[in-house]
């Protein structure tokens, strides 16, 4: 079945230590997202990639990275400056963006301060 | 910047009834408005999508409707059911800046 994989479901990070949260799709599409959502707070981006080693900033870009050396893979990297990263990280990807075709989205990974 | 509004916040029905869901948007430059079905710890399962050129789209017991000019859309299930209790979100993607933004949702649940 095609669809798109996160992991790991559950994430644990220390204080000045950055984690990595894996996204993968087998979709062939072009576009992909990562979102964060926060309890009473509808989805805001983080970062999105329309094309292979392309990637743009979306309203809460600072204390994340991306990367997206491969069509399939988009990881998102919670960086020590990122000061309150304790929420719910979603991955989506699309045909391409603007092309009216639906999200679609992983099952997310929750990340939590230890 | 674009902003969407979602009403109500939380709302329960008796299983058969027929409701509508609202959302709002700020700024009528979108390509699509969506509606999302999420479950309690889960990814979103896109229901519906409208072009920015559609009026309306239909998917069994699901209607979207889509007034660009007055910022609104609504989304009407018939026929309520149990399974159909979970938290429904609605996106508009612009066709300026290159952003998704995403509306708070209403949780919906249906009482058998």
């Amino acid at each position: 079945d095609g669809g798109i994989t996160q992991s790991p479901k559950y994430l644990f990070r220390k204080e000045g230590q950055n984690v990595t949260l894996s996204c993968e799709q087998n979709l062939n599409h072009d576009a992909m997202y990562w979102y964060r959502q926060d309890p009473g707070q509808g989805l805001r981006l983080i970062y999105y990639s329309q094309i292979v080693n392309d990637f743009q900033k979306g309203d809460i870009a600072e204390g994340y990275s991306v990367s997206r050396e491969k069509k399939e893979s988009f990881p998102l990297t919670v960086t020590s400056a990122q000061k309150n990263p304790t929420a719910f990280y979603l991955c989506a990807s699309s045909i391409r963006r603007g092309g009216n075709q639906p999200q679609h989205f992983g099952d997310g990974t929750r990340l939590s301060i230890l | 910047k674009q902003e969407v509004t979602q009403i109500p916040a939380a709302l329960s029905v008796p299983e058969g009834e027929n409701l509508v869901l609202n959302c709002s948007f700020t700024d009528s430059a979108i390509y699509n408005l969506q509606w999302f079905r999420q479950d309690p710890g889960k990814g979103l399962t896109s229901l519906l999508l409208i072009q920015s050129s559609q009026r309306e789209q239909t998917s069994g017991r699901l209607n979207a409707s889509l007034d660009k000019s007055s910022g609104r859309s609504t989304l009407y299930i018939a026929a309520s059911q149990p399974g159909d209790s979970a938290t429904y979100l609605c996106a508009v993607e612009g066709n300026t800046g290159n952003q998704f933004y995403f509306g708070t949702g209403t949780s919906l649940t249906v009482i058998p």
